[in-house]
C-alpha cells in the first residue's frame, strides 16, 4: 500500500482553539483525500473530503487545505470543542490502485474545557 | 451515503476456531472492503471483496486465513480461520457507495484466548 504519514501522533488544544492535523502522500496518483473522526468503539466517519483540483474546502468549523506541489493536505478545526475529542485519519485513494483507501497513522486529539 | 451493519460487534472466541463476520449494506454498492485496526493503533486492508469473484488480498493477508464472500452488491463476509491471540483486533467492513463515499462499519471486536 503506498504510504500517508499523519502528525502529530497526539494532540491536546484548549477549547476554542485551532486545532491542526498535517499529512504528506507519496503517490501522485492520488485523486482523493478524505478525512475520517473516529470515537472509541465506533468505526471510522467521514468528516471532510477534498480532491486535487481545489487548494481549499471548509465546512463548517472544518476545513481542508490541499497542496498538490508539495504533496500534502491538513485539517483545521476551528473554535475546537470537547466533543471534538477523538482520533483523526486522513486518507487517500486512487483509481489506478484499486480504490481503496490508504490511511495515515492517526491523531488522537483532546480538545480541554 | 450507505449505513453499514456489522456483526457481531464482539466475540471471544477459542484459539484454533473460525469467526465469521458479516457485513450488510442498506443499499447497492461498486466496492466493498475488510480492513484490521488494532486498538490505538491505524487501519490496515485486508482485502477488497469483489462481487461473484475472488478476492483481492493485500501484501501479508492470504486467503485461507481470511476467506472472504460477496455474493451479491450489498453482502460480504469476512472469515477469520484457525485463529491465534495475533488475531486479537478490531475488524471493519467499509463500502463505497454513491457520491464516492466511503462507509465504515462499526467494527467487530474479536478476542481470541
Amino acid at each position: 500500500q503506498q504510504q500517508v504519514k499523519q502528525s502529530p501522533q497526539s494532540l491536546i488544544v484548549q477549547k476554542g482553539g485551532i486545532s491542526i492535523i498535517n499529512c504528506a502522500y507519496e503517490n501522485t496518483a492520488f485523486d482523493y483525500f478524505p478525512w475520517y473522526q473516529q470515537f472509541p468503539g465506533k468505526g471510522p466517519a467521514l468528516l471532510i473530503a477534498i480532491r486535487p483540483d481545489v487548494s481549499e474546502k471548509k465546512e463548517g468549523r472544518f476545513t481542508i487545505s490541499f497542496n498538490k506541489s508539495a504533496k500534502q493536505f491538513s485539517l483545521h478545526i476551528m473554535d475546537s470543542q470537547p466533543g471534538d475529542s477523538a482520533t483523526y485519519f486522513c486518507a487517500a485513494s486512487s483509481p489506478n490502485a484499486g480504490n481503496m483507501l490508504t490511511f495515515g497513522g492517526g491523531t488522537r486529539l483532546m480538545v480541554k474545557p | 451515503s450507505a449505513v453499514i451493519s456489522q456483526k457481531p460487534s464482539r466475540d471471544i472466541c477459542q484459539r484454533g476456531t473460525s469467526l465469521t463476520i458479516q457485513c450488510q449494506v442498506d443499499s447497492q454498492v461498486t466496492m466493498m472492503f475488510w480492513y484490521r485496526q488494532q486498538p490505538g493503533q491505524s487501519l490496515t486492508l485486508i482485502a477488497t471483496a469483489n462481487q461473484g469473484s475472488e478476492a483481492t488480498y493485500e501484501s501479508g493477508f492470504v486467503i485461507d486465513k481470511f476467506p472472504i464472500s460477496r455474493p451479491n452488491l450489498t453482502f460480504s463476509t469476512l472469515t477469520v480461520s484457525n485463529m491465534s491471540p495475533e488475531d486479537s483486533s478490531i475488524y471493519l467492513c467499509s463500502a463505497l457507495g454513491t457520491g464516492w463515499v466511503y462507509t465504515f462499519g462499526s467494527g467487530t471486536r474479536l478476542t481470541v484466548v
